[in-house]
């Protein structure tokens, strides 16, 4: 069964304080693995696909990596907007399938 | 350009009654997805289009539960008989394509069965 792990559960982190969040998988047929950002009351928001192991993305702060079974999402002297939950998603046969997310609290 | 828009925001109704939920994807985007969130969960899949036709209806929990897109546009997510259990924020998602396309969400709606 096409399953997704995230860990931690909830981070705190202070201001400029550098981080990763995990994600593990076990996917049949891997169609990309996306990171996605989602702020309270408000849809899922994309940043990153990653199609296959050892590719890597970046986007101001924050950087995307894969392998066979892992993903990080590396965070890089966080402000406090970075505040969010990080949901990481696996591309299944025409759905995704969403981790419970990493709720990240970045306080100044 | 206009992102996906779902309507209501929120919907309060009462155990046993009907309730519709609206959709209109970003214009252009020919997959439109239904997904279903609860408290501190990740989304869950519901149903899939492609065009005007459900492709993949595998995540509708029950019978109750029924979706359509008439013109290949807007969506439209039918829930009969609300019970408590169907709480939860409902999120409509969609893509250029198929397969491995990028899903862009809209804001979702909280559905509230009293």
């Amino acid at each position: 069964e096409d399953q997704v792990t995230q860990s931690p559960e909830a981070l705190r982190l202070q201001e400029g304080e550098s981080s990763s969040l995990n994600c593990s998988y076990t996917v049949s047929g891997l169609r990309g693995l996306f990171w996605y950002r989602q702020d309270p009351g408000k849809g899922p928001e994309f940043l990153f696909t990653l199609y296959s192991a050892g590719e890597e993305k970046e986007k101001e702060r924050l950087k995307a990596t894969l392998t066979k079974k892992e993903s990080f999402l590396h965070i890089t002297a966080p402000k406090p907007e970075d505040s969010a939950t990080y949901l990481c998603v696996i591309g299944g046969y025409n759905k995704l399938i969403f981790g419970a997310g990493t709720r990240l609290a970045v306080h100044p | 350009g206009a992102g996906v828009s779902q309507t209501p925001s929120n919907k309060v109704t009462e155990k046993g009654k009907y309730v519709e939920l609206r959709c209109d994807p970003i214009s252009g985007h020919t997959a439109l997805y239904w997904y279903r969130q609860s408290l501190g969960q990740g989304p869950e899949f519901l149903i899939y289009f492609q065009g005007t036709g459900a492709a993949d209806d595998s995540g509708l929990p029950n019978d109750r539960f029924f979706a359509v897109r008439p013109e290949g546009s807007v969506s439209t997510l039918k829930i009969q008989r609300t019970e408590r259990g169907d709480s939860a924020v409902y999120l409509c998602a969609s893509s250029l394509g198929q397969g491995t396309d990028t899903q862009y969400f809209g804001p979702g709606t909280r559905l509230t069965v009293l």
